[in-house]
């Protein structure tokens, strides 16, 4: 079974600093990965999708990075915004399977 | 566009009573899936849909059933409510194995 683990749990940083969000995954045999973010009380909306063909995703201020071999996919957020603030969900899909498996997310707090 | 739409967003049951949460797209996604998120935790498969009339078992299924008449909608019923599932419920949908959308989510407490 995927297992998917986000680490830290928590971050908080000032505004303007550059941050790093690390997944890891268990089995590498994945179909993608995706970042998402979610907001109090709000729904997941999608930040990157990394296919398993892939290296890295960019979006903005937001570069997401898979390395399949070694089970880990880090999202690099630059220059944090106080709007930033909010939890980050890691989710792997796999090839025996339609569904996503989710980590239990960072919590980011981004301080003016 | 309203993407997936979710009805009700908060509910209150009493342990025994029966529900149905939905869920509707209108993006002529085949896939759905319903989520549950609790406290602290990832978010875990319930049941999910291929297509209309085609449905299957996620992670955690036991308590609820679904069902696909059309493409659009996406049902999750509970069948004599439990406190443990007390829960966030989330549907979701994509056109093939990625590209997900989500619905805002219906707060369920069970009392």
């Amino acid at each position: 079974k995927q297992e998917v683990t986000q680490i830290p749990a928590a971050l908080s940083v000032p505004e303007g600093e550059n941050l790093v969000l690390n997944c890891s995954f268990t089995d590498s045999a994945i179909y993608n990965l995706q970042w998402f973010r979610q907001d109090p009380g709000k729904g997941l909306t999608s930040l990157l999708l990394i296919q398993s063909s892939q290296r890295e995703q960019t979006s903005g201020r937001l570069n997401a990075s898979l390395d399949k071999s070694s089970g880990r996919s880090t999202l690099y957020i630059a220059a944090s915004q106080p709007g930033d603030s909010a939890t980050y969900l890691c989710a792997v899909g796999s090839n025996s399977g339609y569904a996503l498996n989710f980590g239990k997310g960072t919590s980011l707090l981004v301080t003016p | 566009n309203a993407g997936v739409t979710q009805t009700p967003k908060f509910r209150i049951l009493k342990i025994g009573q029966s529900m149905t949460l939905q869920c509707t797209q209108d993006m002529n996604h085949n896939y759905m899936y319903w989520y549950r998120q609790d406290p602290g935790m990832g978010l875990k498969l319930i049941y999910y849909s291929v297509g209309a009339g085609i449905t299957d078992k996620g992670e955690v299924p036991n308590g609820y059933n679904v069902s696909r008449s059309t493409t659009e909608d996406f049902p999750l019923r509970l069948e004599l409510a439990a406190p443990s599932q007390t829960s966030v419920y989330f549907c979701a949908s994509s056109p093939q194995w990625d590209g997900y959308t989500f619905g805002s989510g219906t707060r369920l407490t069970v009392v």
